[in-house]
């Protein structure tokens, strides 16, 4: 069974920075793209980042471009998300998600339960 | 990047009825549109994907149709499980981009 646990949302103060985990089970980690998606008050549900299986590429969105660095430690089934200089807009549950090929397709196909971030003084 | 429009906002039902969710994109998305449920406090769900094809574990009652820009989620007889917040998304053009959901309440 596909499962997936994100962790590490916090308060923090506009301009910190905090990095998230998603620790994944249940499947081959090294085979999959992987994603983080955030539902936001403002936004809704907002795609954020993907990195393929490998690691060799990544994308993100524009508002996080520069802010945001996704990453992944594929001996230990893990996906990272460093975000920095944060903004009150990013506020919100973060979601890891995994996609159904090495390189994202942009197909969410399993997600995890979500970890909150909160970005205020 | 493209807009998802979600029609109705609310859809007002009772189990065993049927539910009809629409999403219209602002231009075409082939057939790369996904649909996802999220009940409160939860992550969503894949339903569909590529406009018509059940994820795994999703019930035949709980179809998708459409094509280009107009799409249709169809859930059959509903189940108290299906009182939900449905969202649609599309692949065909980097970002992926979320409708602003139906609730089916």
């Amino acid at each position: 069974e596909v499962q997936l646990l994100e962790s590490g949302g916090k308060l923090v103060q506009p301009g910190g920075s905090l990095r998230l985990s998603c620790s994944a089970t249940g499947f081959a980690f090294s085979d999959y793209a992987m994603s983080w998606v955030r539902q936001t008050p403002g936004k809704g549900l907002e795609w954020v980042s993907s990195t393929s299986a490998s690691t060799a590429n990544t994308y993100y969105a524009d508002s996080v471009r520069g802010r945001f660095t996704i990453s992944r430690h594929n001996s230990k089934n893990t996906l990272y998300l460093q975000m920095n200089n944060l903004r009150p807009e990013d506020a919100g549950v973060y979601f890891c998600a995994k996609d159904p090929k090495r390189n994202p397709v942009g197909t969410f196909e399993y997600w995890g339960p979500g970890t909150p971030v909160a970005v205020s003084s | 990047e493209i807009v998802l429009t979600q029609s109705p906002a609310t859809l007002s039902l009772s189990p065993g009825e049927s539910a009809t969710l629409s999403c219209s994109a602002s231009q075409s998305v082939r057939d790369f549109l996904a649909w996802y449920r999220q009940k409160p406090g939860q992550a969503p769900r894949l339903l569909i994907y590529d406009a018509s094809n059940r994820a795994t574990g999703i019930p035949a009652r709980i179809s998708g149709s459409g094509s280009g820009t107009e799409f249709t989620l169809t859930i059959s007889s509903l189940e108290p499980e299906d009182f939900a917040v449905y969202y649609c998304q599309q692949r065909s053009i980097w970002p992926p981009t979320f409708g602003q959901g139906t609730k089916v309440e």
